[in-house]
């Protein structure tokens, strides 16, 4: 089983450039997130997805823009990048059995430094 | 709403002595709670998971937690810490779609 697949996992944009993030899972789970991860700061949410074609903003969403045409792909888009998005990026996918949630699967991550 | 509170965002123990890392969270609903570890580098990897069944969850690598509905917690320990448990610990709670993230607890190790 891949579980979860980001590519790539690293990657040097210069400032106003532009990149897509690729997510994909093969579980046929229905949500889907990414987070951005900075030193000590823990987890931020930036867009989140119950399902494709839903999406919607997470606590740090500004510089980036989200699609879920299917259920498998999750892209983040960076628009003009900044030095302020140098960053280490995951995706996650889960599911729910009822009203419980099963566990996150979360991708290996995406460095990536603006300069 | 709900959130979560790691207490310490630093624990530093010796090899072969126990490990307590501290939860707290504040849900509207029933959650449900993980543990995930990340090594330096590295994804996270869950650890161990409560889903409404027994408040005792054992994990993997010797790691388990306990669910205390009346004090809102949820603490990870191990009863002795190997020098591969250096990394960072996130307890997360959900509910419906919704994840929330403490901010992380980094363990070191001494020999």
């Amino acid at each position: 089983n891949a579980g979860v697949t980001q590519t790539p996992k690293f990657r040097i944009l210069k400032i106003g450039q532009s990149m897509t993030l690729q997510c994909t899972q093969d579980m046929n789970h229905n949500y889907m997130y990414w987070y951005r991860q900075d030193p000590g700061m823990g987890l931020k949410l930036i867009y989140y997805s119950v399902g494709a074609g839903i999406t919607d903003k997470g606590e740090v969403p500004n510089g980036y823009n989200v699609s879920r045409s299917t259920t498998e792909d999750f892209p983040l888009r960076l628009e003009l990048a900044a030095p302020s998005q140098t960053s280490v990026y995951f995706c996650a996918s889960s599911s729910a059995e009822g009203r419980q949630n099963t566990e996150a699967f979360f991708g290996q991550g995406t460095r990536l430094t603006v300069v | 709403a709900q959130s979560v509170t790691q207490l310490d965002s630093h624990v530093s123990v010796s090899e072969g002595t126990p490990v307590l890392l501290r939860c707290n969270y504040s849900s509207s609903y029933s959650p449900s709670l993980f543990w995930y570890v990340q090594h330096p580098n590295k994804g996270l990897q869950l650890l161990l998971k409560y889903t409404s069944a027994a408040t005792l969850v054992k994990g993997i690598n010797g790691f388990e937690a306990e669910f205390k509905k009346s004090e809102t917690s949820f603490h990870l320990t191990k009863p002795s810490a190997h020098m591969s448990d250096a990394a960072e610990y996130f307890c997360v709670v959900t509910n419906d779609y919704k994840l929330s993230f403490g901010a992380g607890t980094t363990v070191t190790v001494r020999a």
